[in-house]
C-alpha cells in the first residue's frame, strides 16, 4: 500500500514569513499532485509535478519532485491570509488503471495571520 | 462552464436509514470518480467510472455501498443501510482523460453524519 506521509498537520505563521510542506513516501510515485482546499469546497489542483528534481513555480509557492520520487515539498514565500487553506499532496496508485485513482496525504492546516 | 456538483451538501441520518448522494459532473467527462474523508484520515479512493462501466471500485468499503451511473451522465452513490462509521465528506471528481495530464476537478462533497 502506498502512503503519502505530510508535515506539519498544521502551520500557523504571520504574514509576509515563509513555509514548507512535505510530502513524503516510501513509494515511488509517476508524478505527485500538490491540491489546495477551502472550507467547504472540494480539493482544487495546484500543480502536478512528473520528473524528478522537477522545480515548478506558480507565483509565490514553488513546488519540487525529489529526485527519486518519493517526496515532494510546497514552499511559499512571503505568506497572504489569502493562502490560508489546506494542503493536500496526491500521487497515482500503481494499482491503479489510471492516473485518476489517487492516494492523497493528510494534509496541512495552514493559517496565515495578517 | 459549469464545475462538479454534489446533492446534497449536507445529509444527517440515523443508522440503519438509507441515503442517496448525487454527482453531476462536468459536461463531457467520461471519468467520474467517488472519493471520501472520514474524520481524521486522509481522502481515500472508493471509485472510478468510465461512461456507465465501473472501471475500478476497489474502494468501495462494503456492499452497503452502491454506486451508478446511468447513462454515463451523472452518479449516485447510495449506502443503505447506513453505519456510524460511514460519516465523512464524500467528494466526486471527473476528468476527460485519464493519462498524464488528466486533471481532476472535485465537488464541494457531501457531508454525511451517521447518528
Amino acid at each position: 500500500t502506498q502512503l503519502l506521509e505530510q508535515s506539519p498537520q498544521f502551520l500557523s505563521i504571520q504574514e509576509g514569513e515563509n513555509l514548507t510542506v512535505y510530502c513524503n513516501s516510501s513509494s515511488v510515485f509517476s508524478s505527485l499532485q500538490w491540491y489546495r482546499q477551502e472550507p467547504g469546497e472540494g480539493p482544487v489542483l495546484l500543480v502536478t509535478v512528473v520528473t524528478g528534481g522537477e522545480v515548478k513555480k506558480l507565483k509565490r509557492l514553488t513546488f519540487q519532485f525529489g529526485d527519486a520520487r518519493k517526496d515532494s515539498s510546497l514552499h511559499i514565500t512571503a505568506a497572504q491570509p489569502g493562502d490560508t487553506g489546506l494542503y493536500l499532496c496526491a500521487g497515482p496508485n500503481a494499482g491503479g488503471t489510471s492516473y485518476g485513482k489517487l492516494t492523497f496525504g493528510q494534509g496541512t492546516i495552514l493559517t496565515v495571520h495578517p | 462552464e459549469a464545475g462538479v456538483t454534489q446533492f446534497p451538501s449536507h445529509s444527517v441520518i440515523e443508522k440503519g436509514q438509507t441515503v442517496t448522494l448525487r454527482c453531476d459532473p462536468i459536461s463531457g467527462h467520461d471519468n467520474l470518480y467517488w472519493y471520501r474523508r472520514v474524520m481524521g484520515k486522509e481522502i481515500k479512493f472508493l471509485l472510478h467510472f468510465v461512461k456507465e462501466s465501473k472501471q475500478d471500485e476497489s474502494g468501495m468499503p462494503n456492499n452497503r455501498f452502491l454506486a451508478e451511473r446511468t447513462g454515463g451522465t451523472y452518479s449516485t452513490l447510495k449506502v443503505q443501510p447506513a453505519e456510524l462509521e460511514d460519516s465523512g465528506v464524500y467528494f466526486c471528481a471527473s476528468s476527460q482523460g485519464v493519462g498524464f495530464t488528466a486533471k481532476l476537478f472535485f465537488g464541494s462533497g457531501t457531508q454525511l453524519s451517521v447518528l
